[in-house]
This record gives structure tokens, sequence and C-alpha cells, in this order.
């Protein structure tokens, strides 16, 4: 595998249940972002790792819930979503210091 | 606080022709790095180039060339020779080169499809 991974990539969820998004980078970088795009809106940051450390949490609500183990994985839990969280949930990751970020293909969720 | 705005409607260009796309942006912040993605339809964001606020001369890769403007506050994006695998969204991006993280800002983006 290389650069950036997501699984699954197809999510339909209740909103009573609870599912997780996984993201692994194979690039060697020490930094990792979650962004939510919904149709017609503009990239939404929601959290950034930097050296496994959450350093930003961009007024997401408490029903998305970070967690990145080690500097190759990041995860987002999702518990009792409603339908307006449906979108396209994406992945970077970075090296500090380095501008660009590399996204993985992101994970289409539905929320019915 | 940063803001890009994308305003063009979906764009047409035919094969093998240039096509620019237009990018504004605003910020109070003296040192900060422009850059532009595609996203095709299979989702993935894939970067394309980036212009650093100091750098003197625009940035190229390949067929791709930024056109900084700083006075003007614009980063348009030009692709040369355009092929029929260009056809997808274009997103303009920003980020303030302070503290230690990599934020970015994006736009709206905008639809270019290109026609055989």
């Amino acid at each position: 595998e290389t650069g950036v991974t997501q699984t699954p990539r197809h999510l339909v969820m209740g909103m009573t249940n609870k599912k997780s998004l996984k993201c692994e980078q194979h690039l060697g970088h020490n930094a990792m972002y979650w962004y939510k795009q919904s149709a017609k809106k503009p990239l939404e940051l929601m959290f950034v790792y930097s050296l496994e450390e959450r350093v930003e949490n961009n007024s997401v609500p408490s029903r998305f819930s970070p967690e990145c183990p080690n500097s190759s994985h990041l995860f987002l839990h999702l518990h009792t979503l409603q339908p307006e969280d449906s979108a396209l949930y994406l992945c970077a990751s970075s090296q500090l210091g380095v501008q660009e970020q590399y996204f993985g293909p992101g994970t289409r969720l539905t929320v019915t | 606080a940063q803001k890009i705005t994308q305003t063009q409607p979906g764009m047409f260009v035919q094969e093998k022709e240039a096509v620019t796309l237009d990018c504004t942006y605003d910020t109070s912040d003296q040192s900060y790095g422009l850059f532009w993605y595609k996203q095709p339809s299979s989702g993935e964001m894939i970067f394309l180039i980036y212009q650093g606020s100091y750098d003197e001369q625009n940035a190229t890769e390949g067929r791709y060339s930024l056109n900084f403007q700083k006075a003007r506050k614009s980063a348009n994006l030009v692709i040369s020779a355009s092929q029929l695998g260009d056809s997808a969204m274009y997103f303009c991006a920003m980020r303030a080169n302070t503290g230690a993280n990599s934020k970015l800002t994006f736009g709206k983006g905008i639809t270019l499809s290109v026609r055989p």
C-alpha cells in the first residue's frame, strides 16, 4: 500500500449505529487530519493530530470522536449521527514543516 | 481569518487547449502558502502545485502553472494542453505559515470539463 488509504470507501448507517472510519498513511508523516466535504460547501477541517496529539478541534460535535493511536493511523468514531452528517470524509497527512498535505480517497458516509 | 474565493461556474475547455481557473484570497498574514488540488469523481484530493507568498517566480509543475499576483491577491491555475483526464473539480487552498500545524482553508471549487 502506498500513500494514504481509507476504509471503508462507502458506509451507510442508521442514526443509532456506532461505526468507525479508518485512515492509514504510508508516507512517514507526523501529522494527520480529518476533513468533511458536504455537497456544495468547501472542505471543512475537523481535527488535526500533530505528533499523535490532538492540536485542533474545529467545534465538531461530540458524536464525532477521533483517535490517533500512532503516527500512521487515524480513526474517526461515529455514534448517534444525524442525516446532515452525510458527506465525504477525507483523511490527510503531512510532514510538519512541509507545505502540502496528501489526501486519501475518502469515505462516502450516508446516514439514514 | 483566511478566505478563498472561487466564483467561476463550471468551466469547459477543448482538449489540447489551455484553461485558467481563477482563485482570489484574503488574509492578514504576511507569510502564507497557496495550493491547488484536483478532485476527480473518485473523491481523492490530488495535490497539484504550491506557491509561497515570498516566492518571486510563479510555480510550475509540468502542465500546471500558478499565475501569482500578490498585490491583487490572486492565484490562478493555468493548465496547458488540456487532456480528457483533467476533467475534475479543482480546489484552491491557502495556509498561513504560522505555528506548526498545516491548517488549509479551501475554496468551494470549480468543475472543469474537457471536451474531445
